[in-house]
């Protein structure tokens, strides 16, 4: 069945550091692919999409770009900042199936000054 | 987008209970979806629930154990029944919003749920 794979945690980082948070995923037919994030204490939410392939999802400094010769779906920002710390999700909702979404393990990402 | 809320947020109960969980949608939607997040996991899905129809439920999950109601376009709950320490989780309704080019799912803010 379908599924998605992401790099583990925790990740690091220091303030201005380069991320990215890598995400693979296994599906038929052609899925939408999503980031969410989860703050500490607060609900989970969108952070960027991408629908069809060769898409770059863009949010708050975050990219992502879905790559179906690779199916990969990375998550990526040029400088964070300890705001970014909380957990990140990558998702795939599968073609035609009634919009279900399908999560990959989470990456808890932690920034330090 | 749509605003979501859960009751009751949080609670501790009794193995062999049963809890229901509500989900309120400040918004008629069409597609409700019931996920699990057990500690340190991610979310998994245990059903969808379409108003007007049955819930459709993933592979390892059962209406017997989590039987789940939707009477209205913006009301939905979750019953789990029986319930073992291994029932402990975060459970999260969604519901999904058609906005203009694409689909987008909205998240409750969660029922925290510890069984002793």
């Amino acid at each position: 069945g379908d599924s998605v794979t992401q790099m583990e945690g925790p990740v690091t980082l220091s303030e201005e550091a380069f991320l990215t948070i890598n995400c693979t995923y296994t599906a038929t037919g052609y899925p939408s692919l999503f980031w969410y994030v989860q703050y500490p204490g607060e609900g989970l939410q969108l952070l960027l999409k991408a629908t069809k392939a060769d898409d770059k999802g863009s949010n708050k400094g975050f990219e992502a770009t879905y790559r179906k010769e690779t199916t990969s779906f990375h998550l990526e920002k040029g400088s964070v900042q300890v705001s970014d710390s909380a957990v990140y999700f990558c998702a795939l909702s599968p073609y035609n199936q009634g919009g279900k979404l399908i999560f990959g393990q989470g990456t808890e990402l932690s920034v330090k000054p | 987008s749509a605003v979501i809320s859960q009751k009751p947020s949080r609670d501790i109960c009794q193995r062999g209970t049963s809890l229901t969980i509500q989900c309120q949608v400040d918004s008629q939607v069409t597609m409700m979806f019931w996920y699990r997040q057990q500690p340190g996991q991610s979310l998994t899905l245990i059903a969808t629930a379409n108003q007007g129809s049955e819930a459709t439920y993933e592979s390892g999950f059962v209406i017997d154990k989590f039987p789940i109601s939707r009477p209205n376009l913006t009301f939905s709950t979750l019953t789990v029944s029986n319930m073992s320490p291994e029932d402990s989780s975060i459970y999260l309704c969604s519901v999904e919003e058609r906005l203009p080019g694409y689909n987008e799912q909205f998240f409750g803010p969660g029922t925290r749920l510890t069984v002793l």
